[in-house]
């Protein structure tokens, strides 16, 4: 069974740019979430994915957006990088609805100078 | 709103008890979730807890009191790799989403 993948490990981007980050679920898993975690914070929910449909926003701008693909996998997007947005991105991958917990991926570390 | 509180950090002996403390107000309650990070690692599921009472896993055991708001995880015979971040996580009532509110993380440092 493969767990939940992120690529890259690493991005440093400066203000202004674009980035996307990608995810591969877990196999068997439908559903992915999208965390932002700031140094020495929890993570923040960003937006979840269910069968290749947004389902579930977090308290974050318009210019956070993602895709979800028929495999399964997912890609978050972020547009006029700020200072700010500097933080570990987090993949998270569940089975649909209930009780299950989530798997997380290793995430990307972001830098925006 | 959502407002999730733990200790920012804590530092235990190794062989000893430590018991970490989740306080939580939010909009609704469908579970509680304990989850351990190492340094510049994800996140792992260490419990879950949806009914009051104590839910014991090997040296890990997490309680729930729903009527308070409160939970804590019990972690015995601290190890040396014990010392990580503890994260609490409430997943509300009412989000059809599997998304989680997380607390700030508790660092717990286990000395020799």
């Amino acid at each position: 069974e493969t767990g939940v993948t992120q690529s890259p490990t690493h991005l440093i981007k400066t203000r202004g740019q674009q980035v996307t980050l990608r995810c591969s679920s877990q196999s068997g898993h439908n559903t992915v979430s999208w965390y932002q975690q700031a140094l020495g914070q929890g993570p923040q929910f960003i937006f979840q994915y269910y069968r290749e449909e947004e389902n579930g926003r977090g308290n974050f701008p318009p210019r956070f957006s993602g895709l979800q693909f028929p495999n399964y996998s997912s890609e978050l997007n972020v547009n006029a990088l700020e200072l700010d947005d500097s933080a570990l991105y987090l993949c998270a991958s569940s089975y649909t609805q209930g009780y299950n917990e989530q798997f997380f991926g290793p995430g990307t570390r972001l830098t925006v100078l | 709103g959502q407002n999730i509180d733990q200790p920012t950090e804590m530092t235990a002996t190794e062989g000893a008890i430590v018991q970490i403390n989740c306080t939580y107000q939010t909009s609704g309650f469908n579970g509680l979730f304990w989850y351990q990070q190492h340094a510049g690692e994800a996140p792992t599921f260490l419990s879950y807890n949806v009914l009051d009472g104590l839910e014991e896993k090997g040296r890990f055991s997490s309680f729930l009191s729903r009527s308070k708001g409160y939970s804590y995880l019990l972690l015995k015979e601290l190890q040396m790799k014990d010392s990580a971040s503890y994260l609490c996580a409430v997943r509300p009532r009412g989000n059809y989403g599997q998304n989680f509110v997380f607390g700030p993380g508790t660092r717990l440092s286990v000395l020799p």
